[in-house]
């Protein structure tokens, strides 16, 4: 098993641009999740979904929109990107308490 | 406001020694607890889980501690290695049944040949 697998990896973008980041997991997991994760910020939830069909906002989501696609994939977009939204974006899925996490995607907005 | 918070940001040790990581929360009706390592570059790797109706439970070569009375976690490792050296990272569930994580800022582990 691949576990949660994240593309890209890493990300340029100009201020304005949008950008699509995919995220899918193979473990047969019902919750996906998207953090980002800054400097002495820690990881802060943007939005999750519960199950198939729902997504909810967490900490941080203004400037995000996100698809849970189907069971395996939860996509986060960037419909404007701004230099506020430079960070490492993770992906991760649960089934119970535990969330499992991919290997980052890393972008820079200029 | 409420946290998740770590008594230190950074942890130096003797490699063969043990470490211990520390970990406050300030929410009594937190009911799980799990830490996290995360190496340079690298995405969070789940290393064990506690539930509040436990003080103790133990994997391999890590132990983790929950004191509900004073709302302290910690996690121990035995015969530190140099692949320890990670930024490990507490998380609690604040709501029962929900599935919302809230993670600490983590605590840098450096091992000292």
């Amino acid at each position: 098993n691949a576990g949660v697998t994240q593309t890209p990896k890493f990300q340029v973008l100009k201020t304005g641009q949008s950008m699509t980041l995919q995220c899918a997991q193979d473990m047969n997991h019902n919750s996906m999740y998207w953090y980002r994760q800054d400097p002495g910020m820690g990881l802060r939830l943007i939005y999750y979904s519960a199950s198939e069909g729902t997504t909810d906002k967490g900490e941080v989501p203004n400037g995000y929109n996100v698809s849970r696609l189907n069971k395996r994939e939860f996509s986060l977009r960037l419909e404007s990107a701004a230099p506020s939204q430079t960070s490492v974006y993770f992906c991760a899925s649960s089934e119970y308490w535990a969330q499992y996490f991919g290997p980052g995607t890393r972008l820079l907005v200029l | 406001g409420e946290s998740v918070g770590l008594h230190l940001p950074t942890l130096s040790v003797q490699e063969g020694d043990n470490s211990i990581i520390n970990c406050a929360y300030s929410n009594s009706a937190s009911d799980y607890f799990i830490w996290y390592k995360q190496e340079s570059g690298k995405g969070p790797q789940f290393i064990i889980d506690i539930r509040s109706n436990m003080d103790k439970r133990q994997g391999q070569r890590v132990t983790v501690l929950l004191n509900k009375t004073v709302k302290h976690l910690s996690l121990q490792i035995a015969a530190t290695q140099p692949g320890d050296s990670a930024v490990y990272f507490c998380a609690e569930r604040r709501i029962q049944g929900a599935q919302k994580l809230v993670f600490g800022q983590g605590t840098r582990l450096t091992i000292n040949p």
